[in-house]
C-alpha cells in the first residue's frame, strides 16, 4: 500500500527558506505512470497547489509561487523535496505531499497526512 | 487561468438526506474535474475523478456528474461520517470548498 510521509522543520523564520521532504513507501517515485506533488493549506483556508515533479526531473509550478519554489527528487532514497525561499507569514500552512495521476489533466489520488509549518521569528 | 466556484458555501442537512454540491468552471474543462473530501485535521481524500469515476474504495452513495463548465457531486443519503468539506479541482486549480454540516 502506497504511503507518503512529510518531514521537516515546523518553524521557519521570516525571509529564510522552508525545506520539506516527502518519503514514499510501498511504491517507487521512478514510476513512469505518476508525478509527485506538493499542496498546502493555510489555517482555516482552502487548498493551494504548489507544484509537481516527474521522475525524470521535469517540474510544473503554480505560476503564483514559481519564483520562490523548487521541487526536486532523489530516486535513490525514494524521496522528493520542496523548498520555498524568502518565506513570510503567509507561507504558514499545512503542507501535503501527494501522488499525481494523469499527465496534462490530473488529480491527486494518494496523500500524505500533512505537516504544519509556521513562519515566525 | 481557470477559476472554480463552488456553491453553496455551506450546506446544512440531516443524516439520511441527499446532498447536492455544485462546482462551476470559468471555462470548459471537458470532463477533467475531481472531487475531494476533507475532514478536520485530515488530509483530503479523492472521491471522484474525471467528473464521474469513483476512486478506489469510495462508497456508491457518492456520485459525480457534469461536463464543460458545470459539475455536481451528489451524496445520495448522508451518513454521519460524510459531514466534511468538499473541494473540486481541475489541474492546479481548487475550488473554495463546500462545507456540509449537520442541521
Amino acid at each position: 500500500q502506497l504511503q507518503l510521509q512529510e518531514s521537516g522543520p515546523g518553524l521557519v523564520k521570516p525571509s529564510e527558506t522552508l525545506s520539506l521532504t516527502c518519503t514514499v513507501s510501498g511504491g517507487s517515485i521512478s514510476s513512469t505512470s505518476y508525478y509527485w506533488c506538493w499542496i498546502r493549506q493555510p489555517p482555516g483556508k482552502g487548498l493551494e497547489w504548489i507544484g509537481s515533479i516527474y521522475y525524470s526531473g521535469s517540474t510544473y509550478y503554480n505560476p503564483s509561487l514559481k519564483s520562490r519554489v523548487t521541487i526536486s527528487a532523489d530516486t535513490s532514497k525514494n524521496q522528493f523535496s520542496l523548498k520555498v525561499s524568502s518565506v513570510t507569514a503567509t507561507d504558514t500552512a499545512v503542507y501535503y505531499c501527494a501522488r499525481r495521476a494523469g499527465d496534462y489533466y490530473f488529480y491527486m489520488d494518494v496523500w500524505g497526512k500533512g505537516t504544519t509549518v509556521t513562519v515566525s521569528s | 487561468e481557470i477559476v472554480l466556484t463552488q456553491s453553496p458555501a455551506t450546506l446544512s442537512l440531516s443524516p439520511g438526506e441527499r446532498a447536492t454540491l455544485s462546482c462551476r468552471a470559468s471555462q470548459s474543462v471537458s470532463s477533467y474535474l475531481a472531487w475531494y473530501q476533507q475532514k478536520p485535521g485530515q488530509a483530503p481524500r479523492l472521491l471522484i475523478y474525471d467528473a464521474s469515476n469513483r476512486a478506489t474504495g469510495i462508497p456508491a452513495r457518492f456520485s459525480g456528474s457534469g461536463s464543460g463548465t458545470d459539475f455536481t457531486l451528489t451524496i445520495s443519503s448522508l451518513e454521519p461520517e460524510d459531514f466534511a468539506v468538499y473541494y473540486c479541482q481541475q489541474r492546479s486549480n481548487f475550488g473554495p470548498g463546500t462545507k456540509v454540516d449537520i442541521k
